[in-house]
């Protein structure tokens, strides 16, 4: 089944530490985002990428990087400059990018600062 | 102001009745408007898209669009506590498949 996948679903950094969280996609799509999800708040957009070897900055990508090196995998990297990391981080992407596409998530990663 | 507006309840029904979830917008560029219903601890699913301007139904969901007043609407028939869950809406207004969302609104529907 085609779908996204990302991993781990539970993360946990500690102070001062890079953690790189997984997303893979095997739906063909050329799009792909990561979003942030603080709890009551709605999603917010970190980076996304709309080819391979290309990506802009969303709304808040400060403290963040990512790759698009494959069509099918999009990882994203929270370093220590990100000063309040722990979130629900949710990978998404679509076929295409106009305004008429639709966005499909994976599960998710909680990320935990202890 | 917000670019995608919603309030972010509960917002509290009983069973069979008819919820009424609102969301408005800034920027009247917007082409495509989306509806996520996102359960606690899980990732939002697509419920509902509209482009056009008026009603689209689909079962017991059913979505409004009235671009004049900046207003997207999703109207929930024959609620179930099933439906209990937050509401997001999302409107997409660039040529990236970007799509702003709202806080959410928490939906309760009560047996």
């Amino acid at each position: 089944d085609g779908g996204i996948t990302q991993s781990p679903k539970y993360l946990f950094r500690k102070e001062g530490q890079n953690v790189t969280l997984s997303c893979e996609q095997n739906l063909n799509h050329d799009a792909m985002y990561w979003y942030r999800q603080d709890p009551g708040q709605g999603l917010r957009l970190i980076y996304y990428s709309q080819i391979v070897n290309d990506f802009q900055k969303g709304d808040i990508a400060e403290g963040y990087s990512v790759s698009r090196e494959k069509k099918e995998s999009f990882p994203l990297t929270v370093t220590s400059a990100q000063k309040n990391p722990t979130a629900f981080y949710l990978c998404a992407s679509t076929k295409g990018t106009v305004d008429t596409a639709e966005a499909f998530f994976g599960q998710g990663t909680r990320l935990t600062v202890v | 102001q917000k670019e995608v507006e919603q309030n972010s309840g509960p917002l509290s029904v009983p069973e069979g009745a008819i919820a009424s979830l609102n969301c408005t917008y800034s920027d009247r560029g917007s082409q495509s408007f989306f509806w996520y219903r996102q359960y606690s601890g899980k990732s939002p699913e697509l419920i509902m898209f509209i482009y056009s301007n008026g009603d689209k139904e689909d079962g017991r969901f059913t979505a409004q669009l009235n671009k004049a007043s900046q207003y997207v609407s999703l109207l929930i028939r024959d609620s179930q506590p099933s439906d209990s869950a937050t509401y997001l809406c999302a409107v997409s207004t660039s040529n990236t498949g970007k799509l702003i969302f709202g806080q959410g609104t928490t939906l309760q529907v009560k047996p």
